[in-house]
């Protein structure tokens, strides 16, 4: 079982709010990614890191933004949530050019 | 043009039948392949890394063709618990992973 963690698991929330999306992984990787699916659709790459204090935008633009103050953390953040920003958020880890992990993801609703 | 394509299926199967499925990706310097099983409103899991060479586990075999840059994926006698989503995903030269839509599996008794 990968080490990897990810909370709130489901998350409800009224539009406009400034949301926080945590990310944490045991196993020392130092790449880490985040990921954007709706139901029965494929993974966007929004963000990710290669290390710490290394964030780069992926191809999908989620007005949200990332940080990588310590290895084994990469919290996502929304400013203004949105409804459009309904989906599910998978975070994971990677090592070198091996397999990545994925986290349990985020459910997220913003109504 | 996608990074990475697949059929989307849906593939309906009885138990016991042999399924492949295929992939294929654009990239022709891409370095790393995978298959990754998703259960509905689950997270991706890794199901096997795919080598130049082809591998095999149990009942599970992966195949990569550089030449004409696809990739395969074959489950013989299959079981009610492969009912899953499939995930083709390349790591290209950038270290991007790139995933594809997905194949969708269901075996029926």
């Amino acid at each position: 079982e990968a080490d990897i963690y990810q909370t709130p698991r489901y998350l409800v929330i009224g539009t406009g709010k400034k949301i926080t999306l945590e990310c944490s992984q045991t196993m020392g990787h130092d790449k880490m990614y985040w990921y954007q699916q709706d139901p029965g659709m494929e993974l966007h790459l929004i963000h990710y890191s290669y290390g710490v204090n290394s964030t780069e935008k992926g191809d999908l633009s989620s007005e949200s933004t990332v940080s990588r103050i310590r290895t084994e953390h990469f919290p996502l953040t929304l400013e203004s949530a949105r409804p459009s920003h309904t989906s599910q958020y998978l975070c994971a880890s990677s090592e070198f050019s091996y397999e990545q992990y994925f986290g349990p993801g985020t459910r997220l609703t913003v109504t | 043009r996608k990074e990475v394509e697949q059929d989307p299926g849906p593939f309906n199967v009885p138990e016991g039948a042999t399924v492949a499925f295929n992939c294929t990706y654009s990239n022709s310097a891409s370095q790393s392949f995978f298959w990754y099983r998703q259960d509905c409103r689950k997270e991706p899991k890794l199901l096997m890394s795919v080598y130049s060479s082809g591998n095999e586990d149990g009942r599970f075999t992966a195949q990569l063709n550089r030449a004409s840059q696809y990739i395969s994926l074959l489950i013989r006698d299959s079981k009610l618990s492969d009912s899953a989503t499939y995930l083709c995903v390349v790591l290209n030269t950038g270290n991007q992973f790139y995933f594809g839509t997905g194949t969708s599996l269901t075996v029926i008794p």
